[in-house]
């Protein structure tokens, strides 16, 4: 089945430095990946998505590639905030099959960002 | 536009109990998912629905879960028998279709608690 493996963290950063946080996958036919975060206090919102191969997803400053090759989509950020502080999920969705576009998720990153 | 919502945002209940979980999806959204979320882990898919019916329901533990959407908008999870294993989040996510690279709102999730 459809699975997501997901860097172990937490992962704490000094404000301003470089955020990589690896995802690699396991998936039947062309599945659509996601990075969701979860702000303390706040629920689940999606940060960005790529629906094929060679895509990047981004937003906020944050960007991913979709890399077939290599089954991977890590997420990286060139300088990060203390407001990126939160929990990083990154998630598969494949409409192949009877999976009808259900989301599987790797277990979480905690990031602190110190200022 | 209003979000999903959830309710109730905490509920606790005692071993053996039966309790009912609401999700009221955005409007015009025709897919719905729930998901459980232990501490420290990622969602896990319980069901999904496309319209009135349960497409997909893989992800349901045992017997003692159920969930309905009688009219293609707000949703019920209902769990008889509740066991302490079954604390978690609950969480309900919407979105315009089942495809797999149609992004899923989420709520803010429902804490149950099992004494």
């Amino acid at each position: 089945g459809d699975s997501v493996t997901q860097m172990e963290g937490p992962v704490t950063l000094s404000e301003e430095a470089f955020l990589t946080i690896n995802c690699t996958y396991t998936a039947t036919g062309y599945p659509s990946l996601f990075w969701y975060v979860q702000y303390p206090g706040e629920g689940l919102q999606l940060l960005l998505k790529a629906t094929k191969a060679d895509d990047k997803g981004s937003n906020k400053g944050f960007e991913a590639t979709y890399r077939k090759e290599t089954t991977s989509f890590h997420l990286e950020k060139g300088s990060v905030q203390v407001s990126d502080s939160a929990v990083y999920f990154c998630a598969l969705g494949n409409a192949g099959g009877t999976s009808y576009g259900k989301l599987t998720f790797g277990q979480g990153t905690i990031l602190t960002v110190h200022p | 536009g209003a979000g999903v919502s959830q309710t109730p945002s905490n509920k606790v209940t005692e071993k053996g109990k039966y309790v009912e979980l609401r999700c009221d999806p955005i409007s015009g959204h025709t897919a719905l998912y729930w998901y459980r979320q232990s501490l420290g882990q990622g969602p896990e898919f319980l069901i999904y629905f496309q319209g009135t019916g349960a497409a997909d329901d893989s992800g349901l533990p045992n017997d003692r879960f159920f969930a309905v959407r009688p009219e293609g908008s707000v949703s019920t999870l209902k769990i008889q028998r509740t066991e302490r294993g079954d604390s978690a989040v609950y969480l309900c996510a919407s979105s315009l279709g089942g495809d797999g690279g149609n992004e899923q709102f989420f709520g803010p999730g429902t804490r149950l608690t099992v004494l």
